[in-house]
């Protein structure tokens, strides 16, 4: 596709259930990161992924979260056990730049809600 | 106090008015972005700057690396610029972080 799309656009859950959030960049793109938005507040950074490998994961609050990026592609962020805490908007983005954030394109975003 | 600053944090003008939105940054960068976020959605790249000046249709964008400061103007402002603009900088200790300015909120009245 021409952009990065993020899917699914909305997700509803109940605590304690696991979701997928699913991030496809615009091909070629080696940089991808997820973001954390909730309401009225800025992003915060989740993971860095420089081609297969988190280059930086240290955004992620707990274990209950995961990401990969098994063939440098595609990305999925994974929440097990979810909470009510959790629900936010998650921004994926991507960069074709290795080194200094070149421009960024990011997805529409997921929007979870955990009741 | 921030790493970035914007200003001002909210902006209600009438539709065809100049529009001016200011970064002022505290810490060593590589790169600036100005970015447009409309209510409930996905955030779009307008700009990224190292120095100068850019253009883009009605918008344009400025930096002056000594006064650690960038501006983002509107000209023409049409009710569907309404949006949260934001202020982000790629410091020279990380070549992938960004710090994010709290936004600003643009109402643009027909």
């Amino acid at each position: 596709g021409a952009g990065v799309s993020q899917t699914p656009s909305n997700k509803v859950t109940e605590k304690g259930k696991y979701v997928e959030l699913r991030c496809d960049p615009i091909s070629g793109h080696t940089a991808l990161y997820w973001y954390r938005q909730s309401l009225g507040q800025g992003p915060e950074f989740l993971i860095y992924f420089q081609g297969t490998g988190a280059a930086d994961d240290s955004g992620l609050p707990n274990d209950r979260f995961f990401a990969v990026r098994p063939e440098g592609s595609v990305s999925t962020l994974k929440i097990q056990r979810t909470e009510r805490g959790d629900s936010a908007v998650y921004l994926c983005a991507s960069s074709s730049r290795q080194e200094n954030t070149g421009e960024l394109f990011f997805g529409e975003g997921s929007r979870l809600t955990v009741l | 106090k921030n790493e970035v600053e914007q200003s001002p944090q909210n902006l209600t003008a009438q539709e065809g008015e100049f529009i001016t939105i200011n970064c002022s940054y505290s810490v060593g960068i590589s790169a600036l972005h100005w970015l447009q976020q409309h209510p409930g959605g996905g955030i779009v790249s307008l700009f990224m700057l190292s120095s100068g000046k850019k253009k883009h249709g009605r918008l344009i964008a400025t930096i002056n690396i000594q006064e650690k400061h960038s501006s983002l103007h509107i000209t023409a402002s049409h009710p569907r610029d309404s949006a949260v603009y934001i202020c982000a900088v790629t410091t020279m200790d990380s070549n992938y972080q960004l710090i994010w300015g709290a936004g600003t909120k643009l109402i643009i009245k027909p």
